[in-house]
């Protein structure tokens, strides 16, 4: 099993729709969680970070955290094409000895259909 | 303030050539990791210097090694290369008060082995 486990995509969404991205983990001690977002070609981008259980929202993305089944999920809202990229989750401990230290998931491509 | 920056962006090489890449990280990061990223594995964490020490070590063979300056600046050595090393190198820097685990990747290195 995977430490960190992704939707194997791809995604596919009508421009508009709500894009639901999941994301499990199989360490307890991860504290610290992020989504990334990786257009093609380019680096990962961080979109989000969450630590607390519950949802965090910034402009159309919320990020969605119930550590009690090790589960973290990224919806965007009002998907527009731009967002057709391959999104990462990545958890870290949340240890300053671990901090440079994360753990990625394979990545869900998703498309963003006009 | 300026990004992550990574030299060269690109680079070409037979097996078992060596190859130097190098990672400024973002002014008052003092915290620099190398991940490499390829269409079967993922993104996957090599190592990670802090205060010119390495910190953190993934699961790769002694033909990969780094270093890190006194100014942050990191580099990253590959000797004898494999054509299994073809992958984008990307590098990622932290700052290690506030959000711990959040990180920023440079624009990466793209390695060919040929």
């Amino acid at each position: 099993q995977k430490e960190v486990e992704q939707n194997s995509g791809p995604l596919s969404v009508p421009e508009g729709a709500i894009a639901s991205l999941n994301c499990t983990y199989s360490d307890r001690v991860s504290q610290s969680f992020f989504w990334y977002r990786q257009y093609s070609g380019k680096s990962p981008e961080l979109i989000m970070s969450i630590y607390s259980n519950g949802d965090k929202e910034d402009g159309r993305f919320t990020a969605q955290l119930n550590k009690a089944s090790q589960y973290v999920s990224l919806l965007i809202r009002d998907s527009q094409p731009s967002d057709s990229a391959t999104y990462l989750c990545a958890v870290n401990d949340r240890k300053k000895t671990n901090a440079g230290k994360s753990t990625f998931g394979d990545g869900t491509t998703l498309t963003v259909k006009p | 303030k300026a990004g992550v920056t990574q030299t060269p962006r690109y680079l070409i090489k037979t097996r078992g050539q060596q190859v130097t890449l190098s990672c400024s990280p973002i002014s008052g990061h003092r915290s620099v990791s190398w991940y490499q990223q390829t269409p079967g594995q993922g993104l996957q964490f090599l190592f990670e210097y802090f205060s010119e020490t390495q910190r953190n070590k993934g699961n790769f063979p002694g033909r990969f090694s780094g270093r890190q300056f006194s100014n942050s600046r990191s580099e990253m050595n590959v000797s004898t290369l494999e054509l299994g090393d073809s992958a984008l190198y990307l590098c990622a820097s932290s700052n290690l008060a506030g959000d711990l685990g959040t990180q920023y990747f440079g624009p990466g290195t793209r390695l060919t082995v040929l």
